[in-house]
């Protein structure tokens, strides 16, 4: 069985503070890793995409994924109550096929 | 704003009804998704249509019929629902078809269904 495993939160961080978010996923033939946010009540967006190993940044958000672990992360710098959410780690293993985390809730405290 | 618009926002319908979901992108992606999200549970892929054609269909039960009638368009069709049935039903799009690793998902703002 193909799995994404995140911590289900919820991570509480300051406004001005790094959130940082993680994710592990058990098929080694994953070639593509995405970040999606989730606000209450409405539909995932994306975020952030990764393909290769190491940091890839965008903004206030770094993605960075380690192959040889199995591991994604999501750094988001200068935390605002705007991100607080619900982040799901996403890997598609192809043909279609992307896997969702149950994703990492984040509450950013003003 | 997305531009996967989905219809309706919320439904409501007995287990004896007949109903159905629709979807529509005007981004000219290829490929359509119909996601099947419980609350604080993650989506769970139920159909793809790639190219107009359906090319997977995750066990789904026969109470649940997908349609799409061309590239824009993507329906679902419900039938005899079940109360578990309830949940948040999205649509998807992405760019190539062709089922390639790096395709990224467009969700539309989804449908909240309640089976009573």
């Amino acid at each position: 069985q193909k799995e994404v495993e995140q911590n289900s939160g919820p991570l509480s961080v300051p406004e001005g503070a790094i959130a940082s978010l993680n994710c592990t996923y058990s098929d080694r033939v994953s070639q593509s890793f995405f970040w999606y946010r989730q606000y209450s009540g409405k539909s995932p967006e994306l975020i952030m995409s990764i393909y290769s190993n190491g940091d890839k940044e965008d903004g206030r958000f770094t993605a960075q994924l380690n192959k040889a672990s199995q591991y994604v992360s999501l750094l988001i710098r200068d935390s605002q109550p705007s991100d607080s959410a619900t982040y799901l780690c996403a890997v598609n293993t192809g043909g279609f096929k992307t896997i969702f985390g149950a994703g990492t809730r984040l509450f950013v405290k003003a | 704003d997305t531009e996967v618009t989905q219809t309706p926002k919320h439904l409501v319908m007995g287990m004896t009804n007949k109903k159905s979901l629709k979807c529509e992108q005007h981004m000219g992606h290829r490929a359509m998704y119909w996601y099947k999200q419980k609350a604080k549970k993650p989506p769970e892929l139920m159909f793809v249509y790639s190219y107009e054609k359906l090319s997977i269909n995750e066990s789904v039960p026969s109470r649940f019929s997908p349609e799409c009638p061309n590239s824009s368009l993507l329906n679902l069709h419900l039938h005899a629902l079940q109360p578990e049935d309830s949940a948040l039903y999205l649509c998807a799009s992405s760019q190539e078809g062709q089922g390639a690793t790096n395709e990224k998902l467009f969700f539309g703002s989804g449908t909240q269904l309640s089976v009573l």
